[in-house]
């Protein structure tokens, strides 16, 4: 079947603009994760949610990033007030349930963000 | 942090096996070991996971050590395509345990 998607694959914006980053999990699977890799750098995890509720959003680097996510299906990060250092690919991942003995995780092509 | 360490980079000969190491020394006993590759400007790929029992999959054969604390992904022919970046994750297997945590990974690239 279908991956997980993500859009827009680019987004370059303004610095203090608002951004949102949307993922589409594959069908089924009730855990979804977001990561960001910055250039150069490894996977950062950033949040993850289980149905619609987020459990842990110990990752969010700062109160500009927020994430939601509705109907069980469809996630968007919202990052308010954008900053250079915001600028990183983001990356969704889903899995069946999260925290399983073998929740095997897949990932999204990816949103590269740009901050000018 | 990461619980696991990664050479750098390796080099592997197209059509030769590609064997990429993994040190995971204070691996846990409901730990697994999970491997991911990320071709460039790719989102990260599964490539199998195993407990302590050797695996294989179409894509590679993952062995572990008898006490656990290495590992070793095999690619069997290596082919062009197979240049990436490449992750061993160590994550609890029990119920709570959601996210993976990345190192800085091998990247392997498969010389013509």
């Amino acid at each position: 079947g279908a991956g997980v998607s993500q859009s827009p694959s680019n987004k370059v914006t303004e610095k203090g603009k608002d951004v949102e980053l949307r993922c589409d999990p594959i069908s089924g699977h009730t855990a979804l994760y977001w990561y960001r890799q910055s250039l150069g750098q490894g996977l950062e995890f950033l949040i993850y949610f289980q149905g619609n509720s987020a459990p842990d959003k110990s990752g969010l680097p700062s109160d500009r990033f927020s994430a939601e996510r509705t109907g069980g299906s469809v996630s968007t990060l919202t990052i308010q007030r954008t900053q250079q250092e915001d600028s990183a690919v983001y990356l969704c991942a889903s899995s069946f349930r999260a925290g399983g003995l073998t929740d095997t995780q897949y990932f999204g092509p990816g949103t590269r963000l740009t901050v000018l | 942090d990461a619980k696991t360490t990664q050479p750098t980079s390796m080099d592997c000969a197209e059509g030769r096996a590609a064997n990429l190491p993994c040190n995971h020394s204070t691996i846990s006993g409901n730990e697994y070991v999970y491997w991911y590759r990320q071709i460039h400007s790719q989102g990260p790929q599964y490539i199998i996971h195993g407990l302590k029992n050797n695996e294989t999959n179409e894509m590679a054969s993952l062995i572990i050590t008898e006490d656990r604390k290495s590992s070793t992904l095999i690619l069997p022919h290596a082919t062009l395509r197979d240049t990436a970046v490449y992750y061993c994750i160590v994550r609890p297997g029990t119920s709570g345990t959601y996210k993976y945590i990345f190192g800085t990974g091998t990247r392997l690239k498969v010389l013509a």
